[in-house]
This record gives structure tokens, C-alpha cells and sequence, in this order.
């Protein structure tokens, strides 16, 4: 099955600064690749996903970058704001493994003022 | 549209006790799933549910067990409540591969 590995678990960046949070995956088949922010104390919600097809995508400060060969993708986040404090989650997954999704353990980002 | 939707939102529970924590969705989705989330912990998947009368069994599904019913109701069981299943549990939906997970807003689950 699929393995999702994520780093770094926890991550501090000085406001205006950029994040980088990267993850692994193992199932050469995964073709959507989603990032979920849980801010604390509340349900993780989607702020950005890629499919296979593509190799980047951008939403204003946030995008995110897949590497196929490499079997990693990337979420990056420009001009941090104290409101980009939380958790982040990757998951990956596949038609065949869509009901499994196995999301990464997680990147605890603080921004410090 | 309420989306997901769980009870109860907090609950204490003493060892040994079962309970069931209740899950529906009105997005008409065939997916759905439950994952728990211990303090600093990521997502962990108990169990799944392609669509009605079909379940399987996660990561971690020691301890639960699962129907799926109807389309809207996934509830999920807990046999015999231990200290290790205090958590957050999170129910969520959605329609298949390539589509956002809705998450519901999680239960408190503490077992003393």
C-alpha cells in the first residue's frame, strides 16, 4: 500500500519568510497529490492539491511542486503571516487506492513575529 | 448542506465501556472514512467505506469496528474502551480519487 512520509515534523520561520514541507510517497501509481491545513483545535480543510499531470501549481502564496521520477512533492509558502501557523498534512493517492488515503504525519509550522 | 456532521463532539468514557460515534454526510458521497489523531500526532486511518454494505479495515483498526448502512451513516464502535483510544476522532467524505476530503469536526474522546 501506499507510504507517505513527511518532513520536518516541526518547522519556525520568521514572518515574511518562505516554508518548504516536503513528502514522500512509495506507490508509483498515486496520481493526486493534496495538502490539508489543520489550524488547532479544528478539522484539517483543503488549501491546495496537484495531479500528476501537472508539474507546479500556484494559489497566490501557496503552491505546490511534484517531482514523478523522484516520487516527492512539495508545498511552499511565500511571505508568511502569523494566520500560516499550523498543522500541515500530504497525502497521496491512486484510483486504485482512492478509498485508503494515507496522509503524511504531519509539519507543525510556526511563524514567529 | 451541513456537509459532515459528528456526535458526540466530547465524550468521557471509562475503560471497558463501548460507545458509538455517529458520522453523516448529505453530499451524497461514496467515500467515506475514520481516522483518529493523537495530541501532535498526524491522521491515522481506522476504517474505510467505498459505498453501502462495503468496509475495510485501515491502519490502526484494532478495537473498532464499522457499518456503512446507508450512503449518509458511517458510525464507527468502540468494543471496549481503553486509556489508549483517547484521541480525536475525525469522520470525512468524499466522492473518490482527485476530490477534497470533508472532514467533520472532530470528537474528544477521553477514556479514564
Amino acid at each position: 500500500g501506499e507510504n507517505v512520509e513527511q518532513h520536518p515534523s516541526t518547522l519556525s520561520v520568521q514572518e515574511g519568510d518562505s516554508a518548504v514541507i516536503k513528502c514522500t510517497y512509495s506507490d508509483s501509481a498515486s496520481n493526486y497529490f493534496p495538502w490539508y491545513k489543520q489550524e488547532l483545535g479544528k478539522r484539517p480543510q483543503l488549501i491546495i492539491d496537484i495531479r500528476s499531470n501537472v508539474g507546479e501549481k500556484k494559489d497566490q502564496r501557496i503552491a505546490v511542486t511534484l517531482n514523478k521520477t523522484a516520487k516527492h512533492f512539495s508545498l511552499h509558502i511565500t511571505e508568511t503571516q502569523p494566520e500560516d501557523s499550523a498543522v500541515y498534512f500530504c497525502a497521496a493517492s491512486s484510483y486504485s487506492s482512492a478509498s485508503k488515503i494515507i496522509f503524511g504525519s504531519g509539519t507543525r509550522l510556526s511563524i514567529r513575529p | 448542506n451541513a456537509g459532515v456532521t459528528q456526535t458526540p463532539k466530547f465524550q468521557v468514557l471509562k475503560t471497558g465501556q463501548s460507545m458509538t460515534l455517529q458520522c453523516a454526510q448529505d453530499m451524497n458521497h461514496e467515500y467515506m472514512s475514520w481516522y483518529r489523531q493523537d495530541p501532535g500526532m498526524g491522521l491515522r486511518l481506522i476504517h474505510y467505506s467505498v459505498g453501502a454494505g462495503i468496509t475495510d479495515q485501515g491502519e490502526v483498526p484494532n478495537g473498532y469496528n464499522v457499518s456503512r448502512s446507508t450512503t449518509e451513516d458511517f458510525p464507527l464502535r468502540l468494543l471496549s474502551a481503553a486509556p489508549s483510544q483517547t484521541s480525536v476522532y475525525f469522520c470525512a467524505s468524499f466522492q473518490g480519487n482527485g476530490n477534497t476530503i470533508y472532514f467533520g469536526e472532530g470528537s474528544w474522546l477521553t477514556v479514564v
